[in-house]
């Protein structure tokens, strides 16, 4: 079975402090895909970045960085400098390659609540 | 903003009612899902739809059904509403099944209250 495990539920840091978002899955398949999505108040997921299980190099986007280590089975999210804008609930996700068998369906961690104060 | 639209946005029913929400998805994506939100929780993989036939199912049981028509739009149907039921149901569009190279767009949800 998969399964994401965020096991912070609540983070809040004062702006301009670099916070990690931690990501922890399972799953017995060998090729898989993860991914961090963002919701805002709003309510829509907002996806920000997908990494295949062959991918293990980490990636720098702006003040975005991901971590991806295979051996640990995780896939940590971290923003540097951040901004009372990125407040929102964070999600990371799992999801397998059934190509004909079925539907792609996201496994969903419970979240973070990343709190920026001013 | 994705392109997928769902409505209403918000929805208020009684026990034992039936509900149908819609979404419609993002223009060219031929594929949807829905899934569940409860309050504080992640989303959970209500089913998929493909070329207007049910491609998947997660663990809701035959009360949640559904609908894809041949623009690609698609309807949620809930009958026998439970409290439990009271969640932000979220739609996502995609092209193409079975690929999650295929990057999906969640809509803004309809955000469901049972009494």
């Amino acid at each position: 079975a998969q399964k994401v495990t965020q096991a912070q539920t609540e983070i809040s840091v004062v702006e301009k402090e670099d916070v990690t978002l931690d990501c922890v899955y399972e799953t017995r398949d060998t090729t898989y895909y993860l991914f961090w999505y963002k919701q805002p108040p709003s309510g829509e997921l907002v996806f920000l970045i997908r990494r295949n299980s062959f991918d293990e190099q980490n990636e720098i986007s702006g003040r975005y960085s991901w971590n991806f280590q295979k051996s640990t089975s995780s896939f940590n999210f971290t923003i540097t400098a951040s901004q009372v804008v990125d407040s929102a609930v964070y999600f990371c996700a799992l999801s397998q390659n059934r190509g004909d068998q079925g539907a792609q369906k996201l496994v969903f961690g419970q979240g973070t609540r990343l709190t920026i104060n001013p | 903003e994705t392109g997928v639209t769902q409505s209403p946005t918000h929805l208020i029913k009684t026990r034992g009612q039936q509900v149908t929400l819609r979404c419609s998805s993002q223009s060219g994506h031929n594929t949807v899902s829905w899934y569940q939100q409860a309050l504080g929780q992640g989303p959970q993989f209500i089913f998929q739809y493909y070329r207007e036939e049910e491609n998947g199912r997660g663990n809701f049981p035959p009360r949640f059904s559904g609908l894809q028509f041949p623009n690609y739009s698609s309807e949620l149907n809930v009958n026998a509403l439970e409290l439990d039921d009271s969640a932000l149901y979220l739609c996502a569009s995609t092209l193409g099944a079975g690929g999650p190279m295929n990057e999906q767009f969640f809509g803004p949800g309809t955000r469901l209250t049972v009494l």
